[in-house]
């Protein structure tokens, strides 16, 4: 079945600076690829998504950029603000319906 | 609108214990799933059902059942409590596959 593994774990970044986490999928049949951000004491929730016949998105200081070859895809962040500070999580959905996530990146934006 | 909702929000049992964590959702959708969030683990997938009539397996489903019980509302039972099973579940649901997913806020369990 689908892995999907996420690094780092814990990054820490100035205010103003950019952050980039990065996912790798085993499932190459894998075409959506959801990231979600996570604030203390919440449900996750969709920021930023991409299909596999897409290479690159952007939502304003969010960017997400999918390599299909190399089944990676990577979430960048940039002008950090405080209010970034939460647990970010990537994920993949391969054929049948599931949605499988991975461990999560604790991101702190310091003032 | 409330999106999808959980119940309990909090829960105590003793090991061996019996209970189930309803799940709902307003929003029409086809598909819906129970994860558990466990510290340095993620969102780990328990069951899902694609559809209303249908469940299958996610990633770490020993200790559990489900039921979609019809299209607004998907149950997660745990028919005899392990202190293995003290986590964060979270109930989701999406449009379809491929599709955003809406989560609940979450149902801490305790099983001592």
């Amino acid at each position: 079945g689908e892995n999907v593994e996420q690094h780092p774990s814990t990054l820490s970044v100035q205010e103003g600076d950019s952050a980039v986490i990065k996912c790798t999928y085993s499932d190459s049949a894998s075409n959506y690829f959801p990231w979600y951000k996570q604030e203390l004491g919440k449900g996750p929730q969709l920021i930023i998504d991409i299909r596999s016949n897409v290479g690159e998105k952007k939502d304003q200081r969010i960017a997400v950029t999918l390599n299909k070859t190399a089944k990676h895809f990577s979430l960048h962040i940039t002008e950090t603000q405080p209010e970034d500070s939460a647990v970010y999580f990537c994920a993949a959905s391969p054929w049948g319906g599931k949605l499988i996530f991975g461990q999560g990146t604790e991101l702190s934006v310091k003032p | 609108n409330a999106g999808v909702t959980q119940t309990p929000k909090f829960q105590v049992l003793k090991t061996g214990q019996s209970m189930t964590l309803q799940c709902a959702q307003d929003m029409n959708h086809n598909s819906m799933y129970w994860y558990r969030q466990d510290p340095g683990m993620g969102l780990r997938l328990i069951y899902y059902s694609a559809s209303e009539g249908t469940t299958d397996k996610g990633e770490v489903p020993n200790g559990y059942n489900v039921s979609r019980l019809n299209k607004r509302e998907f149950s997660l039972r745990l028919e005899s409590a392990a202190p293995s099973q003290t986590s964060v579940y979270f109930c989701a649901s999406s449009e379809a596959s491929e599709t955003e997913a809406f989560f609940g806020q979450g149902t801490r369990l305790t099983v001592v």
